[in-house]
Parts: C-alpha cells; sequence; structure tokens
C-alpha cells in the first residue's frame, strides 16, 4: 500500500501569513492532486500536477511537484479566513494492478484566524 | 447537472443490521468509487468500478459489497454493521481513473452503536 505523509496535522495562523503544506512519499506517483473540503461537503479539486518539476499557480495558492515525483507542497501567500478549510494530497498510483487509483494523505486542518 | 448524490445524508445502525448507500451521478463517468473519511486518516478507498459490471476493492473493503448494474448508480452494501464502520462515507465519479478530476458527493454519516 502507498502511503502519502501529509504535514503539518493542523495550522493556525493570522490573516496575512504565509504557509506550506507538505505531502511526501516513498512511492512514485504518475499525478498529484490536492483537494479543499470545508465542514459537511465532499473534497472539490484544486489542482492537478503531472510532470516532475511542475509548478502551478492558483491566485494565492502555490503548487509544486517533486522532481522524483515523491512529493508535493502547497503553499499559500498572504492567507485568508476564507482559506480555512482541510487541504488533502492524493496521488494516483503510477504503475502496476492498481494503476490510477488515489491514495489520500491525511488531511491539514487551516484556520486562518482575521 | 445534479453531479453526485448521496442518499441519505445521515443513518444510525444498531450492530449487525445491514443497509445500503445510494450513489448516482449524471455526469457519465466510467470511474467511480467509494471511500470512508476518519479523523487524521483522511480518504481510504473501499471498492471502486471502472466501468458497469466491473468492480474491485480498494485498500479497506471488509464488510462492504458493492455492484454496478448501471454507468450512473454504484450503491455500497454494509452487510452486517459493526461500530469500527461509524464513519463518513463519500462517493466519487470521475471520467476515468488517474489524474482526471474526483466529483465527490456531499457524504453520508453512518454510526453503528
Amino acid at each position: 500500500t502507498q502511503l502519502l505523509e501529509q504535514s503539518p496535522q493542523f495550522l493556525s495562523i493570522q490573516e496575512g501569513e504565509n504557509l506550506t503544506v507538505y505531502c511526501n512519499s516513498s512511492s512514485v506517483f504518475s499525478s498529484l492532486q490536492w483537494y479543499r473540503q470545508e465542514p459537511g461537503e465532499g473534497p472539490v479539486l484544486l489542482v492537478t500536477v503531472v510532470t516532475g518539476g511542475e509548478v502551478k499557480k492558483l491566485k494565492r495558492l502555490t503548487f509544486q511537484f517533486g522532481d522524483a515525483r515523491k512529493d508535493s507542497s502547497l503553499h499559500i501567500t498572504a492567507a485568508q479566513p476564507g482559506d480555512t478549510g482541510l487541504y488533502l494530497c492524493a496521488g494516483a498510483t503510477a504503475g502496476g494492478t492498481s494503476y490510477g487509483k488515489l491514495t489520500f494523505g491525511q488531511g491539514t486542518i487551516l484556520t486562518v484566524h482575521p | 447537472n445534479a453531479g453526485v448524490t448521496q442518499t441519505p445524508k445521515f443513518q444510525v445502525l444498531k450492530t449487525g443490521q445491514s443497509m445500503t448507500l445510494q450513489c448516482a451521478q449524471d455526469m457519465n463517468h466510467e470511474y467511480m468509487s467509494w471511500y470512508r473519511q476518519d479523523p487524521g486518516m483522511g480518504l481510504r478507498l473501499i471498492h471502486y468500478s471502472v466501468g458497469a459490471g466491473i468492480t474491485d476493492q480498494g485498500e479497506v473493503p471488509n464488510g462492504y459489497n458493492v455492484s454496478r448494474s448501471t454507468t450512473e448508480d454504484f450503491p455500497l452494501r454494509l452487510l452486517s454493521a459493526a461500530p469500527s464502520q461509524t464513519s463518513v462515507y463519500f462517493c466519487a465519479s470521475s471520467y476515468r481513473e488517474g489524474y482526471y478530476e474526483q466529483y465527490f458527493g456531499p457524504g453520508t454519516r453512518l454510526t453503528v452503536t
């Protein structure tokens, strides 16, 4: 079973601060996704990264896929209260009989205080 | 489009009871999956299907059955509920497995007493 270690598990910051969430594994993934989930709802896709070393930006959010496709990071600049939520990374298995199945990290609960 | 719908929203079962969680999607997606979400453990894959008539086990399949008779529907059956199955269950669909966007339903919060 492939594992994705996500850190930190909890993050409580003030509005305007920057933060980074990490997603690490010893396994190679064919792609990696980041989802955001609000209480009482299902996760919603933020971004998909496919190529090793790829960097994608979504307004104040920057996503990076590691060169070896084993890790990823999410950086938020000038966090706002609206960024509060659960952030999940998910890697798609690279090969074998489990090709394409998603493995999720444990999640990071982000709270941004006004 | 309704996207992915799940029923019921909440359910309380006694140990040993059986029930079916319903999931339907109207996006003509081939790939559908069931996850459970527990505190501090992210989402864990229970069962998945790559098309009508084809299902396979995920990471935590014990105690659950699935079937996929149509593209639209993917019900999850709990055979004999146990307290360890208390969780929030999410159904998801996507065009195909892999890097395609997963569309999640709103979830079913299940409590087994």
